[in-house]
């Protein structure tokens, strides 16, 4: 079975504090996720990494960093925590199924397997 | 702007219920997935659909994907309280290179009661 762990699954934190957040997976995926959960927003992509040492934006990635320095490990850095980062963090890794050729194209598909998340609150 | 439109948003049924579960988009989907999540866990993985028109099962549970890969529903038949948590749907963008990036929907908060 995939395995996704995060390191915390809750932390409390000071407002202006350095953050680390991290996640580990044993499945040799070359995709890693972060995703922040909030209550009516659903899951909101923050930063992935396809390859060592290679990071994208993902949708909302200010006050966030990441750092990808192995391929098993991901980590997501808050550099000043501020209260509106309070959330569930999710971590998640993928890798590419492939699925054949159609149409003279080849098809695939990624399947995500989440750690089981960190509950983040910032006072 | 949500790409996945996901509807409801909360359900309370009673056990034995069958109920329905709707994910809508305008975008083409290479896939869709369907996940479920419990208070406190992340989210498990459910089913993956690729091809359009394409219905799996999962016990009492019956996933669609859309003929146009652009919409997929989840029903349940005969509900149990074990079915309860949050509903998921997610969609890798068809096109380009996406790195197995996905789009969430709002979620579905079902609860089923005894």
């Amino acid at each position: 079975d995939v395995k996704v762990t995060q390191s915390s699954r809750y932390l409390v934190k000071r407002t202006g504090e350095k953050v680390f957040l991290e996640c580990v997976q044993d499945m040799d995926h070359e995709n890693m996720f972060w995703y922040r959960q909030d209550p009516g927003l659903g899951l909101r992509l923050i930063y992935f990494s396809y390859d060592v040492k290679m990071k994208e934006k993902g949708d909302i990635p200010e006050g966030y960093s990441v750092s990808r320095e192995k391929k098993e490990r991901f980590s997501l850095i808050l550099e000043s925590a501020s209260t509106n980062q309070t959330s569930m963090y999710l971590c998640a890794s993928s890798s590419l199924f492939r699925g054949g050729v159609a149409e003279g194209a080849f098809w695939g598909y990624t399947e995500a397997f989440f750690g089981q998340g960190t509950r983040l609150t910032v006072v | 702007t949500q790409l996945l439109e996901q509807s409801p948003q909360f359900l309370s049924i009673q056990e034995g219920e069958n109920l329905t579960v709707y994910c809508n988009s305008s975008s083409v989907f290479s896939s869709l997935q369907w996940y479920r999540q419990e208070p406190g866990e992340g989210p498990v993985l459910l089913v993956t659909v690729v091809t359009g028109g394409e219905v799996k099962k999962l016990k009492r549970l019956t996933f669609q994907f859309g003929d146009a890969r652009k919409d997929s529903s989840l029903h349940i038949t005969a509900a149990q309280p074990g079915d309860t948590g949050l509903y998921l749907c997610a969609g890798e963008r068809a096109g380009g290179t996406s790195y197995g990036k996905l789009t969430f929907g709002q979620g579905t908060i079902l609860t089923v009661h005894p």
